[in-house]
């Protein structure tokens, strides 16, 4: 256990359906992170929080719509996906975003593993 | 475009050291070097990290070369629930990380 949890773990859902993916870190941190892996492919950062303000979105399409509404928590918005969006989505998190620090890590959750149909 | 350069695949005998090595020759001076793994379809576990100094801790060794261009994870005696992707990464603060395809270790009975 990393002290970062997501849920749902699985998620099917239509082309047309909304649904929210839930993120939740017990570790005092401030800064959280939505990856995106498809098959066969490297992780892909796709948004950072710090301090609850988003400080990073790697041109994501607005069908994805994040939202952290304290440090401990972070959700993932999807309406209106496309196949090629099924993938593994991991959540992460680590002390601040190059605040002081000499040196932070990243600790990751488990993953929801998301299907569209 | 990761920073790194690793083998797509290794294999290691049961109870044997593994070797993984990770060539980095652009890093610059205030960079870290970071090791993960990932476990089938599993969220990446923290491994190690380092910025000259070789390091230990209770899951591997960080071998990081004196012009700092290369390094080499340890895991001193593999089990075969060490077979995983693991990812070299190397950042300044550890929190702009950008993963490459990682090598894909396998631990053979």
């Amino acid at each position: 256990e990393t002290g970062v949890t997501q849920t749902p773990r699985h998620l099917v859902m239509g082309m047309t359906n909304k649904k929210s993916l839930k993120c939740e870190q017990h570790l005092g941190h401030n800064a959280m992170y939505w990856y995106k892996q498809s098959a066969k492919k490297p992780l892909e950062l796709m948004f950072v929080y710090n301090f609850k303000e988003q400080t990073e979105n790697n041109s994501v399409p607005s069908r994805f719509s994040p939202e952290c509404p304290n440090s401990s928590h972070l959700f993932l918005h999807l309406h209106t996906l496309q196949p090629e969006d099924s993938a593994l989505y991991l959540c992460a998190s680590s002390q601040e975003q190059r605040a002081t620090l000499s040196t932070d890590t990243q600790y990751f959750g488990p993953g929801t593993r998301l299907t569209v149909l | 475009d990761a920073k790194t350069t690793q083998p797509p695949s290794m294999d290691c005998a049961e109870g044997r050291a593994a070797n993984l090595p990770c060539n980095h020759s652009t890093i610059s001076g205030n960079e870290y070097v970071y090791w993960y793994r990932q476990i089938h379809s599993q969220g990446p576990q923290y491994i190690i990290h380092g910025l000259k100094n070789n390091e230990t801790n209770e899951m591997a060794s960080l071998i990081i070369t004196e012009d700092r261009k290369s390094s080499t994870l340890i895991l001193p005696h593999a089990t075969l629930r060490d077979t995983a992707v693991y990812y070299c990464i190397v950042d300044d603060y550890g929190q702009n990380f950008v993963f490459g395809p990682g090598t894909r270790l396998s631990v053979l009975p």
